[in-house]
């Protein structure tokens, strides 16, 4: 199956820094998510990206898909941005998602 | 975004009784759903696809018969974790996908089983 691999692993930011994920994936996908999931488990969806840039607020990302790989960018972090970020890609054979194996992220007040 | 509701949120159960795990697509119709697990400080396994009307489909090694799954309606598809033993303690979220084949996925809360 189609591997999915996340950097860093662990970050650690102070209040304000900007950062970048990094999602590089094995083989084509049909679809790219990003998601953050919250201290109390849910995920919630950041971007629903099989290629381009987009953005909502302090957070962007861009996916090339034919260089297979995916950079999510939070800029001004904030303390409630901490949590693990997992991407997840669709394999072209079919709808499931695959996860990474995220990056946490700890913001520092 | 859609919204997808799973209940309950927390359960402890006994070894060797049966938990129900429900997932509703509040807003859309989802013919596809997926059950993942997430054990402490780990990613999410994919455990089955769910298709509304359909049989299950699961993922290697994980077990038809511990782990029923129905999907008898678009906006509903259950877990249920029969015989619970300890070792299936875990994190379980349900997904339900907005488009027919392929689309963007949606996650309920998760569900927190412990089995003493």
């Amino acid at each position: 199956g189609i591997q999915v691999e996340q950097s860093p692993p662990d970050l650690i930011l102070q209040e304000g820094a900007n950062s970048t994920l990094r999602c590089n994936f094995s083989d084509s996908v049909n679809n790219l998510q990003w998601f953050h999931q919250n201290p109390w488990g849910q995920l919630i969806n950041l971007f629903y990206i099989p290629s381009g840039t987009k953005q909502n607020g302090r957070l962007s990302a861009t996916t090339v898909a034919t260089e297979r790989y995916s950079l999510l960018y939070i800029s001004s972090s904030q303390t409630t941005d901490s949590g693990v970020y997992f991407c997840a890609v669709e394999e072209t054979s079919g709808s499931r998602l695959t996860f990474g194996e995220g990056t946490q992220l700890t913001v520092n007040p | 975004g859609a919204v997808v509701s799973q209940h309950p949120s927390r359960v402890i159960c006994k070894s060797g009784t049966s938990v129900k795990i429900e997932c509703r697509s509040l807003d859309f119709q989802a013919t596809t759903m997926f059950w993942y697990r997430q054990f402490p400080k780990q990613s999410l396994m994919l455990m089955a696809t769910s298709n509304e009307g359909s049989k299950a489909t699961y993922e290697q090694g994980v077990e038809k018969d511990k782990f029923l799954i129905n999907h008898a309606s678009l906006t509903l598809s259950t877990l249920t974790v029969t015989s619970a033993h300890p070792e299936d303690s875990s994190f379980y979220i349900c997904s339900a996908l907005q488009g027919v084949g392929t689309g963007e996925l949606f996650f309920g809360e998760g569900s927190r089983l412990t089995v003493l």
